[in-house]
């Protein structure tokens, strides 16, 4: 079976300083990883996604994310938050090689940019 | 292009009562998904289709139908409203051939059902 687990709630951060929000997963298989973003009100969007080779991936408004094996997480990261960059971030994977035919997603984690 | 369009954005129902939600996307995708997003549990997936005539159910089916019998629309229904299924619904598409938006999938703006 595969899931996701998305450890913090909230992550407060002040504008300016680099941001990581967390995500690990399990899966029998080789993951696809993904991040998305939910602004209040709105559904989500998509951010970026790791499917195979480099470990590091680039994505949407700055955000990057470093697939990492043997730790099995997928944490995203920002080099400095903008007060902008508060919304609701979620974590998805999908296992290719299991059952499962659509994304798992974590429990979503509340990121704050403090001004 | 819309991309995925919902309807209504917000509904109240009576326990019992029935209704539902549409779904519909502009961009050709073949699969679709519904999922519900509850406090501190995330998205999680009541049904999905993989094409026109195919459908599936997802980790949390029970109470909930649907049927998808063209490429554009996904309708959920609910056959008996409960108080448990107040929530917020989104649904989803993706295409399904390969490519740079490989697996990406498209939301709609979500539909809030509370059900007293």
């Amino acid at each position: 079976a595969q899931s996701v687990a998305q450890p913090e709630d909230q992550v407060n951060v002040a504008e300016g300083n680099p941001l990581t929000v967390k995500c690990t997963y399990s899966v029998s298989g080789n993951p696809y990883l993904f991040w998305y973003v939910q602004y209040p009100n709105r559904g989500l969007q998509f951010l970026l996604k790791y499917i195979t080779g480099d470990n590091l991936v680039k994505g949407s408004y700055g955000f990057e994310a470093e697939f990492n094996k043997s730790q099995t997480s997928f944490h995203l990261k920002k080099p400095s938050a903008l007060v902008s960059d508060s919304a609701l971030y979620f974590c998805a994977v999908r296992d290719p090689s299991g059952s499962a035919r659509q994304l798992t997603f974590g429990s979503g984690t509340q990121l704050t940019v403090l001004p | 292009n819309a991309g995925v369009t919902q309807t209504p954005k917000f509904q109240v129902l009576k326990t019992g009562q029935s209704m539902t939600l549409q779904c519909a996307q502009d961009m050709n995708h073949e699969y679709m998904s519904w999922y519900r997003q509850d406090p501190g549990m995330g998205l999680r997936l009541i049904h999905y289709s993989v094409g026109a005539g195919i459908t599936d159910q997802g980790e949390v089916p029970n109470g909930y139908n649907v049927s998808r019998s063209t490429t554009e629309d996904f309708p959920l229904r609910l056959l008996s409203a409960a108080p448990s299924q107040t929530s917020v619904y989104f649904c989803a598409s993706r295409a399904r051939t390969s490519g740079s938006h490989f697996y990406e999938q498209y939301f709609g703006p979500g539909t809030r059902l509370t059900v007293t």
